[in-house]
């Protein structure tokens, strides 16, 4: 069975640039999380998908970043424009039921220059 | 405010040296608390949740605790391949259904031959 994958795993952008990151989600799982981890600090939350819904996106720095997931499948979030504090690792993580452990995927590592 | 303190930062140990990782929180509406263990380069790999006071899990050299306040990661005769970054995460309730995870800055564990 395939994990959690994402794409790209590695970008580098212009402050001012666009970027789009992907998450394939483990088949079946219902519930999508996206996560960031900056220079020296924990992993924090962003955003989380119940299918195509967002159940809560408190974590979400700014309006800037937008997370879509088409048809409660695959999820991308963009950051336009990108800002030098948005660098960092991107990882997305995916779950079935209710308490039950998430799967994260590799990262996406952003940096902005 | 919702915390995990993981301790120590990093640990280094001979192989064979057992000793014990801490994670201790604050948190309202408790989920779970899970580990995960990290390597360089990679998303988080799940390893346990624990739910209630008292609980325990093993699996293979690691075993896993639970109490009110903290959680420990104990480590039995660690070897070489044992060696990375192990976080310690909360999961909080969302209205009633399944929310995202608050994690530790994780404890880097170093394991020489």
């Amino acid at each position: 069975e395939a994990g959690v994958t994402q794409f790209p795993s590695h970008s580098v952008i212009e402050k001012g640039q666009t970027v789009t990151l992907r998450c394939d989600p483990i088949s079946g799982h219902d519930n999508l999380y996206w996560y960031r981890r900056v220079m020296g600090k924990e992993i924090k939350f962003l955003l989380h998908f119940v299918k195509e819904s967002k159940q809560d996106e408190s974590g979400m720095p700014n309006n800037r970043f937008l997370a879509e997931r088409t048809g409660g499948t695959y999820s991308t979030l963009k950051v336009q424009p990108a800002e030098l504090e948005d660098s960092g690792v991107y990882f997305c993580a995916s779950s079935a039921d209710r308490g039950n452990e998430a799967f994260f995927g590799q990262g996406t590592r952003l940096t902005v220059v | 405010e919702d915390q995990v303190t993981q301790s120590p930062e990093a640990l280094r140990l001979q192989e064979g040296e057992s000793s014990s990782l801490n994670c201790s929180y604050t948190v309202s509406g408790l989920r779970g608390l899970f580990w995960y263990r990290q390597d360089p380069g990679k998303g988080p790999e799940f390893l346990f949740t624990l739910y209630s006071a008292g609980e325990e899990k093993e699996k293979e050299r690691l075993k896993a605790t639970l109490t009110k306040k903290e959680s420990f990661l104990h480590i039995t005769a660690p070897k070489p391949e044992d060696s990375a970054t192990y976080l310690c995460a909360v999961g909080k309730n969302y209205g009633g259904s399944q929310g995202n995870l608050i994690f530790g800055k994780g404890t880097k564990l170093s394991v020489k031959p």
